[in-house]
Formats: C-alpha cells, structure tokens, sequence
C-alpha cells in the first residue's frame, strides 16, 4: 500500500465549475498537509499548506484536512482555463524526517472554456 | 522570493558519460536541499536529502555511488549523475528550505530533463 494514494484522473471540468481533490494516506504520524501544482516540464509550486487538521482558505482555494479519516482535499472555486495542471498533495510527518516530502501520484485538472 | 534555479534546464548525454545539474537558491539561504526524480505521469520520489557541509543522506534503493550529491555552500547543492544509462532517464528536481525557519515549506526548481542516449 503506497503511503499517499491520490486519483490521477485525469479531471475535466467546464470553466466556472467547483473542482474537488483529494488523496488519502495511511501514517497518522503525518502532520504536514501540502497541495502543489505543477505545469508540464516545470517543477511544483506551493499552493497551500497546512498543519494537522481543518480548513485553510487563500483567494479561490480551500484546503481541508481530516486526520481522523486520514483525508486531505483541495477545492477550486470558480475554476480558470489557468488551472489546468497537474496538483500533487504532498504530506510529512515533522520531527527525525523533517522537510522529507512523500507525494501522492498527482491529478491532472484540465478546465474547459 | 523564495526561488530556486537549475541549470541546465535539459541536457542530452551519451550513455557512459556523467552529468552534473546545479540548484541554486537564489534568494535565501538553504541549509537544507533535497533532490527528486519524476518520471513520465509519475509522481515525484524523493532520492536524497542534502545538507550543507556534510554528506547526504539517500533514500532506500538510490544508489550513492551513482548520484554524487554535494552541498558545498548555503545557496548551492549539485547533482552528479555518474556513468550515466538509459534508465537514468527522468525530470530531475530540486527543492529547497529556507535556514533558521521552522516550518516545513519547500520551494522547487523548474526541473532538469535527462536524456541519456
């Protein structure tokens, strides 16, 4: 069983749409959450971040982490054709592993005019 | 701020010959960088984390005799590829934490295509 397990999709959704994202992990000693997006032959980039569970809002993103159900989401408002990348969640568990990321496979979000 | 810079951005080698792929901070100071590879529709693996001054650590199943990693100031950390093969065909990515920060944020290069002929 692969640590953080995440839907490659592919996702296609109309412009405008609400874009739901999630993975899902199995350490509970996980208590960094990140979401990261990355464009075709570029490296990621942070988009949010957030420590053990709740919600963290910036602009049209919402990041929830659940770690009762050990469930981490990233919704979109208001999707652009901009958006359209690939959006990797990432975890890490602080402490003697500090700064190692594990990420989940990435789903790749096209938006549609 | 916060970026980080590789050089180069692609590079073609033949197989047998060593590459070596820079990550500059260029902005901050990093104690810390960390070296990934991703290949086709796959996620990022993590392959070693560098430290500043002292040797690398590798992840399981890397091997450090092939990627030479060296970190030899705050804002640099190079990647050697040795008797590069096929195989070691893959998008090369750096990242890298801001020193005397506690919190966990990484900041990522634009990566390094490899080919190896």
């Amino acid at each position: 069983q692969k640590e953080v397990e995440q839907d490659p999709g592919p996702l296609s959704v109309p412009e405008g749409a609400i874009v739901s994202l999630n993975c899902t992990y199995s350490n509970s000693a996980f208590q960094y959450f990140m979401w990261y997006r990355q464009y075709s032959r570029k490296g990621p980039e942070l988009l949010m971040y957030t420590y053990s569970s709740g919600n963290k809002e910036d602009g049209r993103f919402t990041a929830q982490v659940d770690k009762s159900s050990k469930y981490i989401s990233l919704f979109i408002r208001d999707s652009q054709p901009s958006d359209s990348a690939t959006y990797l969640c990432a975890v890490n568990a602080g402490g003697t592993s500090y700064g190692k990321l594990t990420f989940g496979q990435g789903t790749i979000l096209t938006v549609h005019p | 701020g916060a970026v980080v810079s590789q050089h180069p951005s692609w590079v073609i080698c033949k197989s047998g010959t060593s590459v070596k792929i820079e990550c500059r901070s260029l902005d901050f100071q990093a104690t810390t960088m960390f070296w990934y590879r991703q290949f086709p529709k796959q996620s990022l693996m993590l392959m070693a984390t560098s430290n500043e001054g002292s040797k690398a650590t590798y992840e399981q199943g890397v091997e450090k005799d092939k990627f030479l990693i060296n970190h030899a100031s705050l804002t640099l950390s190079t990647l050697t590829v040795t008797s590069a093969h096929p195989e070691d065909s893959s998008f090369y990515i750096c990242s890298a934490r801001i020193a005397m920060r506690g919190d966990h944020e990484q900041f990522f290069g634009p990566g390094t295509r490899l080919t190896v002929l």
